[in-house]
């Protein structure tokens, strides 16, 4: 099915240790997103990509790096994490030209300890 | 800095009901989208409107956009447990380099 996919699902690490999420779109869009969403804060936006080969800070981008590997994928890593990046994370994509609405991934629980 | 606020943020209602629920800001927006998010999924985008005094049906779910673009609400008639969920305002992204703001989202519970 067309979509937004998006690896893990859960996630359990120790502080100071790294990942990366990756995500990958087949809609052909040029832009993509990763937000991360918090109980009360909604979701904020950490890094987007606006088209290949270009990337932006967002809202929270401290503690986080992403790579816009081509057109499909983008991935978001955390290089040394913590307990404040537990959150749920999920990776967007949109097309734009006459279309406003972002397509979600089903998102990445990650717990910190 | 753009803000966007919804209300109420909780809303537990029966079965067969109607409500309204409201997406604010004091920043004009060029569009806004609403979105349904189940438990453990991604959001889901419901619909976009554009125009100031937009308004949009979808089945059982009414959408407006307010005249000056800074405000919408979503009613829902006659209301189903399918209905359940967390309802979320964006707003922005004129542009491939805007960034969508996000409001903090009602949470319905229909009863059945």
């Amino acid at each position: 099915n067309a979509g937004v996919t998006q690896t893990p699902k859960f996630q359990v690490l120790k502080t100071g240790q790294s990942m990366t999420l990756q995500c990958a779109q087949d809609m052909n869009h040029n832009s993509m997103y990763w937000y991360r969403q918090d109980p009360g804060m909604g979701l904020r936006l950490i890094y987007y990509s606006a088209s290949e080969g270009t990337t932006d800070k967002g809202e929270v981008p401290n503690g986080y790096n992403v790579s816009r590997l081509n057109k499909r994928e983008f991935s978001l890593r955390l290089e040394s994490a913590a307990p404040s990046q537990t959150s749920v994370y999920f990776c967007a994509s949109i097309r734009f030209e006459g279309n406003y609405g972002y397509t979600f991934g089903s998102g990445t629980r990650l717990t910190v300890v | 800095t753009q803000l966007l606020e919804q209300s109420p943020q909780f809303l537990s209602i029966q079965e067969g009901e109607n409500l309204t629920v409201y997406c604010n800001s004091s920043s004009v927006f060029s569009s806004l989208q609403w979105y349904r998010q189940e438990p453990g999924e991604g959001p889901v985008l419901l619909v976009t409107v554009v125009t100031g005094g937009e308004v949009k049906k979808l089945k059982r779910l009414t959408f407006q956009f307010g005249d000056a673009r800074k405000d919408s609400s979503l009613h829902i008639t006659a209301a189903q447990t399918g209905d359940t969920g967390l309802y979320l305002c964006a707003g922005g992204g004129e542009t491939s380099y805007d960034k969508v703001i996000f409001g903090p989202g009602t949470s319905l519970s229909v009863i059945p």
